[in-house]
């Protein structure tokens, strides 16, 4: 059975930094394109960060609302993948889910239950 | 950035009709990267069509995708009460990969 499990959301100040932690299992981690999708509270989906697998160079791709604060890491030896968001401010406040695509048939095939990111003062 | 645009805001109808949702793009998707996502009241997103047309593991063949270059559709037959949620269309073959604003079914 696949699953995606995300932790490390909580509350956190206007400027601070949280990282979150998506642990994978069900699926062959390592050949996995891993992606961080967010949904703020009533809102649509938003695409935040991708990483490729090490086999396919292991590079980060990122939208621009997030460029230069969010960074994607992944360690394999753990099927693990990461988020580290920086200089957060209240846009940023969402459910943010760790989603896979280990099929590589132009879609994300998983997705995590998602953990909530409350940035506030 | 290519931009989504999925039509109606919100669907209406009732048990055992058709629902056809649309999704536009505001340039060509590669038809291999154009998905649809189901989300249900405090659920998370699941992949209901992927490569345009074809069926996610599990999704009932009342589910079916069509179409190619800028426009999509996303057709529900013989429409069931479950079935009401959002639907997202999403393209990630070129990033940024982008998601529709989603449509509303309501049964």
């Amino acid at each position: 059975e696949v699953q995606l499990v995300e932790s490390g959301g909580g509350l956190v100040k206007p400027g601070g930094s949280l990282k979150l932690s998506c642990a994978a299992s069900g699926f062959p981690f390592n050949i996995a394109w891993m992606n961080w999708v967010r949904q703020a509270p009533g809102k649509g989906l938003e695409w935040v960060g991708r990483i490729k697998s090490e086999v396919d160079d292991g590079t980060a791709v990122y939208p621009a609302p997030v460029r230069g604060r969010f960074i994607v890491s992944r360690d394999d030896s753990k099927n693990m993948v990461y988020l580290q968001m920086d200089s957060l401010t209240t846009e940023d406040t969402a459910v943010y889910y760790c989603v896979a695509d280990w099929k590589h048939a132009g879609s994300f095939d998983s997705w995590g239950q998602g953990t909530l990111v409350t940035v506030s003062s | 950035e290519i931009v989504l645009t999925q039509s109606p805001g919100t669907l209406s109808l009732s048990p055992g009709e058709r629902a056809t949702l649309s999704c536009r793009a505001s340039q060509s998707v590669d038809s291999t990267y154009l998905a649809w996502y189901q989300q249900k009241p405090g659920q998370t997103p699941s992949l209901l069509i992927y490569g345009a047309s074809s069926r996610a593991t599990g999704i009932p063949d009342r589910f079916s995708g069509s179409g190619s270059g800028t426009d999509f559709t996303l057709t529900i037959s013989r429409l069931e009460p479950e079935d009401s949620a959002m639907y997202f269309c999403q393209q990630c073959g070129t990033p940024p990969y982008t998601f529709g604003q989603g449509t509303k079914l309501e049964i």
